[in-house]
């Protein structure tokens, strides 16, 4: 299985900040055959279901603000949140879906308001 | 727009069975892999597993194997989970979830779930 471990586990920030969450796979999840990073992050507000904000490691999904922006290859994985507004308050989770049996998330970080 | 809602949660006796609908609308349901996707309480995600466009393949982790199943009826663009030998530790908000594009099995076949229920819960005690 492929191992995802996100840090931190939580981190406050002040409004308009900026706010950093790190993924590392167990294994890299780069496929060589198209040179993608199966690597994506989700936003889960409390009583919602996870959205998905970023595939690819770095495609925003429709509607996502450009203030989400995702990095990494191979094996380390970055979400930026550049300017932390109220609404960003959640719990973030990576996902890795190169390796589909089983698909695994990193443990979720929690991004609150300083 | 697509629609996925899961029902059938409650309460349940360790040991005992229950079976999860999520009926799916706004998409041509039979084209799609689905998932079952799980949340504890205060925990993080868990995939359950998932099945094949047409039902002829279904893949699970070691952790729900042999207990949980996952069922389609494409006619009625429905999915099941059956759960049989519920523990306290399957106490867990129920999603089901669809992905972006194809998932099958094996490496660099799959996408991220662009769809998500809004869950049912599935309690577990005595």
């Amino acid at each position: 299985d492929i191992v995802m471990t996100q840090s931190p586990d939580s981190l406050a920030v002040s409004l308009g900040e900026r706010a950093t969450i790190n993924c590392k796979s167990s294994q890299s999840v780069l496929y060589s055959s198209n040179n993608k990073n199966y690597l994506a992050w989700y936003q889960q507000k409390p009583g919602q279901p996870p959205k998905l904000l970023i595939s690819w490691a770095s495609t925003r999904e429709s509607g996502v603000p450009d203030r989400f922006s995702g990095s990494g290859s191979g094996t380390d994985f970055t979400l930026t949140i550049s300017s932390l507004q109220a609404e960003d308050v959640a719990v973030y989770y990576c996902q890795q879906y190169y390796n589909s049996l089983p698909l695994t998330f990193g443990g979720g970080t929690k991004v609150e308001i300083k | 727009e697509v629609q996925l809602v899961e029902s059938g949660g409650g309460l349940v006796q360790p040991g005992g069975s229950l079976r999860l609908s999520c009926a799916a609308s706004g998409f041509t349901f039979s084209t799609y892999w689905m998932s079952w996707v799980r949340q504890a309480p205060g925990k993080g995600l868990e995939w359950l597993g998932k099945i094949k466009e047409d039902g002829s393949e279904k893949y699970y982790p070691d952790s729900v194997k042999g207990r949980f199943t996952i069922s389609r009826d494409n006619a009625k663009n429905s999915l099941f989970l059956q759960m049989n030998s519920l523990r306290d530790e399957d106490t867990a908000v129920y999603y089901c979830a669809r992905p972006s594009g194809y998932c099958g099995a094996g490496y660099g076949s799959c996408f991220p779930f662009d769809s998500w229920g809004q869950g049912t819960l599935v309690t577990v005690s005595s």
